[in-house]
């Protein structure tokens, strides 16, 4: 258990309807990540904040945003949802704002979208 | 396309055998890290591995480094089958973000 807590777990909705997945960090960490992973992209970074502000942006769409909040939990939002969003969405955590360190991952969100 | 690959995309071998799997980047990092994934779970940290060093160990692991082939590669010494899972490398190039390999998917025949 890395102590990163992810819900839901599974998701299935439709498609052009939004959702938000929810993270909270392990217990001291700073740094919220967000991750996308599909067969065909494999693991895309998506999004970075820490301590509340967003500090790195990878390939993160337009439909997607994501913050994070004073008690340190993220929540990633996906709207007007379309079929290859359809993936595993995992959120990791570290103690500093650098990628220099280890980073610690949650069991994921598993969306659907039909 | 990724910055790091790893090679082989899928490895099999007896229980008890080593496995070694590659990550070839293209650009120069400041640390690499090693990462396994059970399937359709959450990945778990490995090691990480400076740019400054050449090798490291962590129980029956050890980690390579050669920043002049811009290449590393990963060793499991004496494979279990709680050892069959996914694996990634992952490079920090120093922009704020790690990204990850393709994986090598190791399977341990008992």
């Amino acid at each position: 258990d890395s102590g990163v807590t992810q819900t839901p777990k599974h998701l299935i909705t439709a498609t052009g309807q939004r959702v938000t997945l929810r993270c909270s960090p392990r217990s001291g960490d700073l740094s919220v990540y967000w991750y996308q992973q599909s067969l065909d992209q494999g693991l895309q970074f998506l999004i970075q904040y820490y301590n509340g502000e967003e500090r790195a942006k990878g390939n993160i769409l337009e439909r997607f945003s994501a913050q994070q909040f004073p008690d340190l939990h993220s929540e990633l939002n996906l709207s007007s949802l379309e079929l290859g969003d359809s993936a595993l969405y995992f959120c990791a955590s570290s103690r500093s704002g650098s990628s220099s360190y280890e980073q610690y991952f949650g069991p994921g969100t598993r969306l659907t979208v039909t | 396309s990724q910055q790091g690959e790893e090679d082989p995309q899928a490895l099999s071998i007896q229980e008890g055998e080593n496995a070694t799997m590659n990550c070839s980047y293209k650009t120069s990092i400041n640390n690499l890290q090693w990462y396994r994934q059970n399937s359709g779970r959450g990945l778990v940290h490995l090691i990480l591995i400076r740019s400054n060093e050449r090798e490291k160990h962590s129980g029956r692991l050890r980690v390579t480094l050669d920043t002049s082939k811009k290449s590393s590669s990963l060793l499991i010494t004496a494979s279990r089958a709680a050892d069959t899972a996914s694996y990634f490398c992952a490079t920090d190039v120093g922009n704020e973000k790690l990204t990850f390999g393709t994986g090598t998917r190791l399977t341990i025949i008992p």
